[in-house]
């Protein structure tokens, strides 16, 4: 089974704190990918890696930025954090398309909370 | 464009069927997916169709997949109140090696006992 881990699950930061969330899989899959989640939003892409140390922009990366140094592990930061980013963040991996069923693979979730 | 739209809100009695439903806009979609996801967790696969197929059955799991009017729905048979939470549809364009997925906003089923 494939297994994506987030290292924490709830976050509490302050205004103008740089954040860290990290994400790790075991399955060596090539694509890793950060979400976050609102109500009545659904999941917006915010960016999404293809390969180590390749990375590319999704709907929302303003405030965010990856990294991706290692095959196994995706890491999202969020700069100067602002109470606009309070939210559920979702990391998924997933093989590359090769034209069959490929789901992407969630973890947990953490939910971080700017004060 | 790529928009995938659900309803916000389905509420059941437990025992009866649930049909939630999802449009999405681009024709070239591949595999369409189900997700759900339970409180407090990430999202689980729940099932998928491939865009040449109408129909699948997986249990009391149906896909639905009208490709004309890119309407899709999930058929939850005698639900139950362990299928209380968020249900999100996901499509994959056609073309290109990233597995990007576009999901919906997701539906919030509530089963009443």
């Amino acid at each position: 089974d494939v297994k994506v881990t987030q290292s924490s699950r709830y976050l509490v930061k302050r205004t103008g704190e740089k954040v860290f969330l990290e994400c790790v899989q075991d399955m060596d899959h090539e694509n890793m990918f950060w979400y976050r989640q609102d109500p009545g939003l659904g999941l917006r892409l915010i960016y999404f890696s293809y390969d180590v140390k390749m990375k590319e922009k999704g709907d929302i990366p303003e405030g965010y930025s990856v990294s991706r140094e290692k095959k196994e592990r995706f890491s999202l930061i969020l700069e100067s954090a602002s109470t606009n980013q309070t939210s559920m963040y979702l990391c998924a991996s997933s093989t590359p398309w090769t034209g069959e069923r490929q789901p992407q693979h969630f973890g947990d979730g953490t939910r971080l909370s700017i004060l | 464009g790529e928009d995938v739209e659900q309803s916000l809100f389905l509420s059941v009695r437990e025992g009866d069927s649930s049909v939630i439903n999802c449009t999405y806009t681009d024709s070239s979609s591949t595999y369409l997916y189900w997700y759900k996801q339970e409180p407090g967790a990430g999202l689980q696969l729940l099932t998928y169709i491939f865009s040449n197929m109408d129909m699948k059955q997986d249990q009391r799991l149906t896909v639905l997949l009208n490709k004309k009017d890119k309407h899709l729905s999930l058929r939850i048979a005698d639900t139950q109140t362990g299928d209380s939470a968020i249900y999100f549809c996901a499509e994959r364009l056609y073309g290109g090696a990233t597995n990007k997925l576009i999901f919906g906003t997701g539906t919030l089923l509530a089963v009443q006992p």
